[in-house]
């Protein structure tokens, strides 16, 4: 069974610190998304990685795949209120396999 | 346009009642997935759709029916649920259901079971 093991599990921080979330396994994935959810809504997809020593980025958010693709990482430049949520990583099986992997979310806070 | 539109946004039933829940998508995917979340919790997967066909059921208590009439609309129908059965049901798609697996999710349906 592949798992996916995100942390940190909670975190909360001031606005205009930094911060990373980390995914690792020890199963490959084909891909690897990212989304972020806001209470009682549906996630919203940040980005996908699918190459191993992939970066990616979108405006103050970095995302990396690890070289094995095995591993994620999600930094954040100067957080606002405005990231607050829950991140969600979640990968896609290399057997192809319809299933997504889920790790058990990021419930990020930023405090003005 | 990465739009997958849920119906209704809240559902209050209550344990005998008969009801339903719709997804829609126009991206032209051809599989379609329904999720089941509680609070604080990752998405769980309940079932796939691929090709119009039900080819993942989580053994998920026959009280959830799900049927996918056509490659855009998914439903799923909810008899005789039980107060934990009240969470964010979540629909989502994507272009196949193989490993690049991109999936984009709906807004959620909220339903509470009284």
């Amino acid at each position: 069974t592949q798992l996916l093991e995100q942390s940190p599990q909670f975190l909360s921080i001031q606005e205009g610190e930094n911060l990373t979330v980390y995914c690792n396994s020890s199963s490959v994935f084909s891909s690897l998304q990212w989304y972020r959810q806001e209470p009682g809504e549906g996630p919203v997809l940040l980005v996908t990685v699918v190459t191993g020593g992939e970066v990616k980025k979108l405006k103050r958010l970095t995302f990396q795949f690890g070289d094995a693709r095995k591993d994620s990482s999600l930094h954040i430049t100067a957080a606002q209120t405005g990231d607050t949520g829950l991140y969600l990583c979640a990968g896609g099986s290399q057997g192809g396999s319809e299933k997504l992997v889920f790790g058990k979310g990021t419930k990020l806070t930023v405090n003005p | 346009d990465t739009e997958v539109t849920q119906t209704p946004k809240h559902l209050v039933m209550g344990m005998t009642n008969k009801k339903s829940l719709k997804c829609e998508q126009h991206m032209g995917h051809r599989a379609m997935y329904w999720y089941k979340q509680k609070a604080k919790k990752p998405p769980e997967l309940m079932f796939v759709y691929s090709y119009e066909k039900l080819s993942i059921n989580e053994s998920v208590p026959s009280r959830f029916s799900p049927e996918c009439p056509n490659s855009s609309l998914l439903n799923l129908h909810l008899h005789a649920l039980q107060p934990e059965d009240s969470a964010l049901y979540l629909c989502a798609s994507s272009r196949t259901s193989g490993a690049w697996n991109i999936q984009y999710f709906g807004a959620g349906t909220r339903l509470s079971v009284l």
